[in-house]
């Protein structure tokens, strides 16, 4: 079975610096989806970032990017030039590819504080 | 607009007292999911439906049902809600085979609190 896991519970970072979130899955599929997801105070579930399994290079969406390492089984989250409105819980999540396998996992989440 | 409605948002409730909690999407979607959410246990999967009449366990079924008899709604049951029941409550939607790229789509959310 699929497990994702979040070793950093919480974090905080200072206003318009760097931070980076952590996040290691196994699987022993080939084809798969790496997914971030945050959760503001409102409780919404908004996509961040997602990653194809098979594309090497990294995905950015501005502020956000991955360093997805394959053979690792890692795939963490950087946030550049964090703002105040980053702060949320984060939830990393795995997807494999089609079939009835095709079940989003979650890791436990991070719950990361921007300090002004 | 495309979106996942789920109601009620906030749900207090006795043991015992059956309730359904409502979720329908207007994307087509064949797959949709429901999730729970606990402090330090993240999300976790209930039951999921691949399209109308399958439907299948998660990681955490029991005490409740579901039901896929149409396309757009996936109603989750509790015929005995009990205490330990008390979560947040997450309905997903998306479209399946090669759309697999494609994020869930989530409803706002139920509170439900068993008392």
């Amino acid at each position: 079975a699929q497990t994702v896991t979040q070793s950093q519970p919480e974090m905080s970072v200072q206003e318009a610096e760097t931070v980076t979130l952590s996040c290691t899955y196994d699987t022993s599929e080939n084809n798969y989806y790496l997914f971030w997801y945050k959760q503001p105070p409102s409780r919404q579930m908004i996509l961040v970032i997602r990653q194809e399994a098979y594309k090497q290079q990294n995905a950015t969406e501005n502020r956000f990017s991955v360093n997805f390492q394959k053979a690792a089984k890692s795939f963490s989250l950087k946030i550049s030039d964090s703002q105040l409105g980053d702060t949320a819980m984060y939830f990393c999540a795995f997807r494999n590819y089609g079939g009835s396998q095709g079940n989003l996992i979650f890791g436990k989440g991070t719950k990361l504080s921007v300090k002004p | 607009e495309a979106q996942v409605t789920q109601n009620p948002r906030y749900l207090i409730t006795v043991t015992g007292k059956k309730l359904t909690v409502t979720c329908s999407q207007n994307m087509n979607h064949e797959y949709m999911s429901w999730y729970r959410q606990d402090p330090g246990l993240g999300l976790r999967q209930i039951y999921y439906s691949m399209n109308v009449e399958v439907t299948d366990k998660g990681d955490v079924p029991e005490g409740y049902k579901v039901s896929r008899k149409e396309k757009r709604n996936f109603p989750l049951i509790l015929e005995s809600p009990s205490p330990n029941q008390t979560s947040l409550y997450f309905c997903a939607s998306s479209p399946v085979g090669g759309d697999f790229w494609s994020p869930l789509h989530f409803g706002n959310g139920t509170r439900l609190t068993v008392t």
